[in-house]
């Protein structure tokens, strides 16, 4: 079955230390990858995405993730966190893309920035 | 410029009454979704509007719950004989193709009494 999991239902780091929030995918295909991000009491957004080319993949506030096809991982990282990055991202995945593809979301990861 | 769109933002409601969640996508976009969120946890995909294809319903817990999509645009997600069990934020995002990110509605937040 196509799935898409993020091991980790919690990361925690302190402020300025760099942080990674872990996802990897199980699908067909050549996939696409998202990440998402939702912050308290707001709507879910879009921060990036991998459809092919240069591994490492740039987005929103800083944050960037590796594809890494040989371990089926997506990983999300930043240099150094914010408090303000505190909230619930959640990896998802479009297996091996065709106009009937259906995204499939990991469960999510609470991420805490301690000051 | 305006994007997703749902309504109502809030319903309470009591149970065993039927309830109909609105979702107005960005014009133009293709692919349309509905998921279910309890808590701030997980989304819980519950079906997947595709062009004029026919739909995933996949995802539906049970037979009490339906959607449709008219015109290619705008989607109802009806739920019938509401349980306690169904209050969650329902949430639509919609892409414009399937291979693109989605944005996503405020959400509607269902409170079954």
């Amino acid at each position: 079955a196509q799935s898409v999991a993020q091991p980790e239902d919690q990361v925690n780091v302190a402020e300025g230390n760099p942080l990674t929030v872990k996802c990897t995918y199980s699908v067909s295909g050549n996939p696409y990858l998202f990440w998402y991000v939702q912050y308290p009491n707001r709507g879910l957004q879009f921060l990036l995405k991998y459809i092919t080319g240069d591994n490492l993949v740039k987005g929103s506030y800083g944050f960037e993730a590796e594809f890494n096809k040989s371990q089926t991982s997506f990983h999300l990282k930043k240099p150094s966190a914010l408090v303000s990055d505190s909230a619930l991202y959640f990896c998802a995945v479009i297996p091996g893309y065709s106009s009937a593809s259906k995204i499939i979301f990991g469960s999510g990861t609470r991420l805490s920035i301690r000051p | 410029g305006a994007g997703v769109s749902q309504s109502p933002s809030n319903k309470v409601t009591e149970k065993g009454k039927d309830v109909e969640l609105r979702c107005d996508p960005i014009s133009g976009h293709t692919a349309l979704y509905w998921y279910r969120q309890s808590l701030g946890q997980g989304l819980e995909f519950l079906i997947y509007f595709q062009g004029n294809s026919a739909p995933d319903k996949s995802g539906l817990p049970s037979d009490r719950f339906s959607a449709e999509r008219t015109g290619g645009s705008v989607s109802t997600l009806t739920i019938q004989r509401t349980q306690q069990e169904d209050s969650a934020v329902y949430l639509c995002a919609s892409s414009y193709t399937p291979g693109e990110s989605q944005y996503f509605g405020p959400g509607t937040r269902l409170l079954v009494l």
